[in-house]
């Protein structure tokens, strides 16, 4: 069973800031079946990011993935105070079961 | 528009059984490989189950197989969650979840979520 972890666990950053957001496998993983979420209280988890670079609709461009093998970033090029939320990545190549990441925080410095 | 509604949570005691629906809408429900996510108070996502569009094929984690059983009515565009010898550990909102894309298992990711219903196992 492959195992996806996040880190840094918390990041806190200012309004206007970059984020980096790092995903990494347990074993390789194809960026095909690499997605990102993102969560905020009290709501359902939101998909971002699918085949670990393409953006689901409505998402904004300051939103990137990229990433191969067993290491994946998520990128928010300059934080909007909605962006202020958890982070999820996902595998789901390995097998019918969809693998979750722990989660990474991004909180308002 | 799309729309996917959870219901059937609640408090129930250790070891007793509950019933969780999510019913669809605004899609081809018959066409769509749904699942079942959830998340404990405070805590990250953790995938349920999972059931093929024509009902063929389900797949548990290893922390529910043997106690929850998913199904679907397609006549009713409805998933369903049975639970039973439930455990405090379980107490989380589940979540149902539709893939972006239609006839594939996780295609895409889960674009589409309810709103999640909350079971509480407690004494």
């Amino acid at each position: 069973e492959i195992v996806l972890t996040q880190s840094p666990g918390t990041l806190s950053l200012s309004p206007g800031e970059g984020a980096t957001l790092f995903c990494r496998a347990s074993q390789s993983v194809s960026s095909s079946y690499l997605v990102w979420y993102q969560q905020k209280p009290g709501q359902a988890p939101r998909l971002l990011m699918y085949g670990a670079s393409t953006r689901a609709a409505g998402i904004p461009d300051r939103f990137s993935g990229s990433g191969s093998g067993t290491d994946f970033t998520l990128t928010i090029s300059r934080l909007e105070p909605e962006d202020f939320a958890v982070y999820y990545c996902q595998e789901y190549g390995s097998s019918p079961r969809g693998t979750f990441g722990q989660g990474t925080k991004v909180e308002i410095k | 528009q799309v729309q996917l509604v959870e219901s059937g949570g609640g408090v129930v005691q250790p070891e007793r059984s509950l019933r969780l629906s999510c019913a669809a809408s605004g899609f081809t429900f018959n066409s769509y490989v749904m699942h079942w996510v959830r998340q404990a108070p405070g805590k990250g996502l953790e995938w349920v189950a999972v059931i093929w569009y024509d009902g063929s094929n389900k797949f548990y984690a290893d922390s529910v197989k043997g106690r929850f059983t998913i199904s679907r009515d397609n006549s009713k565009n409805t998933v369903y969650l049975q639970m039973t010898s439930l455990r405090a550990e379980d107490t989380a909102v589940y979540y149902c979840a539709r893939p972006l894309r239609k006839m594939q298992t996780m295609g895409g990711g889960f674009l589409e979520w309810g709103q999640g219903t909350l079971v509480t196992v407690s004494s």
